[in-house]
């Protein structure tokens, strides 16, 4: 499809808990982005993906975050053992290679909220 | 990871007015320069966008104005209308880091 959809639009965790966030891309987008935009509308870079691997990591959390992009299959951005300072909205976009077009494409988001 | 400031937090323009948003990068590599319009529950749309070799660029109301020596860029909102209050935010490419945003509010 022309649009990033990503699922659920909601999502409410017990600290502790397990949350998964899922993105189906744009067809024929090779690059898949996840950001965390928190209260103060800040943007902060998670991870992006080249198909199924990993682009760039340097915005992850380590410990507790993981991502995946398998074929076939829609995106997915896991919290483990979820905190009250990971309630965020999380966006996923996704692009072609800049040599085709510059322009990133999101998605609506996952309102994850922690309690 | 702020590579990107961007002013004013909070704009308010009277209708029919000129919007205009700044920002500043860093870090000279950038190769791509977009700007985000947000509404309140949805993600951020692309409105348009600027390559460094180019110093202006107009799309409608809309217009990027590009300084390369000064490593600035803004977007001015010609004859701004109640439908553009929103959440603007600019941002530079190579890996999309963003501004942290401006809150438009058009009064009618």
């Amino acid at each position: 499809g022309e649009e990033v959809a990503q699922t659920p639009k909601h999502l409410v965790r017990g600290e502790g808990q397990k949350a998964k966030l899922y993105c189906a891309p744009i067809k024929g987008h090779s690059y898949v982005f996840w950001y965390q935009q928190v209260l103060k509308n800040e943007f902060k870079f998670l991870i992006s993906f080249q198909n199924e691997n990993v682009f760039d990591e340097t915005g992850m959390p380590k410990e507790r975050f993981s991502a995946k992009c398998l074929p076939n299959s829609p995106c997915s951005l896991e919290i483990q053992a979820t905190k009250l300072e990971d309630s965020a909205v999380y966006f996923c976009a996704s692009s072609q290679p800049r040599e085709i077009n510059y322009g990133y494409t999101f998605g609506s988001g996952t309102r994850l909220t922690v309690v | 990871q702020q590579q990107v400031k961007q002013s004013p937090q909070s704009l308010i323009v009277q209708k029919g007015g000129i919007s205009i948003i700044n920002c500043a990068y860093e870090n000279t590599a950038f190769d791509y320069f977009p700007w985000y319009q947000q509404f309140p529950g949805k993600g951020p749309a692309l409105l348009i966008a600027i390559r460094p070799d180019v110093s202006e660029k107009k799309e409608g109301r809309f217009t990027i104005s590009f300084n390369k020596s000064a490593k600035q860029f803004s977007l001015h909102i010609m004859d701004s209308q109640p439908g553009d209050s929103a959440t603007y935010f600019c941002a530079a490419r190579l890996k999309l880091v963003f501004g942290t945003g401006t809150r438009l509010l058009v009064s009618p």
